[in-house]
């Protein structure tokens, strides 16, 4: 099994949409959990912190689910600038390394 | 300027000769770092370093090596470039543990291209 595991997508889908990816990682021992955007043959940038309770940002929630080690991206009322790969990263206590999943392409049409 | 800064940004080369990739940080973080990514397969890890006197391998450091000439400067090289090192190679920066929030950030990226 992977460390981190993400469907490739790509995910199509309209302006206004709610649009969800998952993740799944293989180490139990995980403690830091990340959601992380890149543009096109751009450099990845961080979107978001994952924690344990889920949290917020505008329209985008974060979602982790210990017990079954994965987490969840819920990005509400998709914009075309939300087209983009979103990259799971998970890694130990103290970020030592970080795990990048594959990455799930979302494309956003007018 | 960029805080996190990549040179070359492109670089065509062929097989057997050395190239070097090189990245500088205005950021003042102590940890830096190399990644390369290949369609379908994601980022991956080369090498590593926590503060100048501390390199690590990462989980594909065979053929690489790295230099931390400074706290702001970490280069990468390969000593003998074959095609299969065709990739876009990022250099990224963290902060130490304690102040950490998980955020690395990455320089633009050198492409890379061993004919």
């Amino acid at each position: 099994r992977k460390e981190v595991e993400q469907d490739p997508g790509p995910f199509n889908v309209p302006e206004g949409a709610t649009v969800a990816f998952n993740c799944t990682y293989s180490n139990s021992a995980s403690q830091s959990f990340f959601w992380y955007r890149q543009d096109c043959r751009k450099e990845p940038k961080l979107l978001m912190s994952v924690y344990s309770s889920g949290n917020e940002d505008g329209r985008f929630t974060a979602q982790l689910n210990r017990a079954s080690q994965y987490i969840s991206l819920l990005i509400r009322d998709s914009k075309l600038s939300d087209s983009a790969t979103y990259l799971c990263v998970v890694g130990p206590r103290g970020y030592s390394t970080l795990t990048f999943g594959k990455g799930t392409m979302l494309l956003v049409s007018p | 300027d960029a805080d996190v800064t990549q040179t070359p940004r492109n670089r065509i080369t062929k097989t057997g000769k050395r190239i070097m990739l090189e990245c500088s940080q205005t950021k003042g973080h102590d940890r830096m770092y190399w990644y390369r990514q290949d369609p379908g397969l994601g980022l991956r890890l080369i090498y590593y370093s926590f503060d100048v006197k501390d390199i690590n391998k990462g989980e594909i450091s065979d053929g690489y090596s790295v230099s931390r000439q400074a706290q702001a400067k970490f280069s990468l090289s390969l000593e003998s470039a074959i095609p299969n090192q065709t990739a876009l190679y990022f250099c990224a920066t963290s902060e130490s543990d304690r102040a950490n929030t998980g955020e690395l950030f990455f320089g633009e990226g050198s492409r890379l291209t061993v004919l």
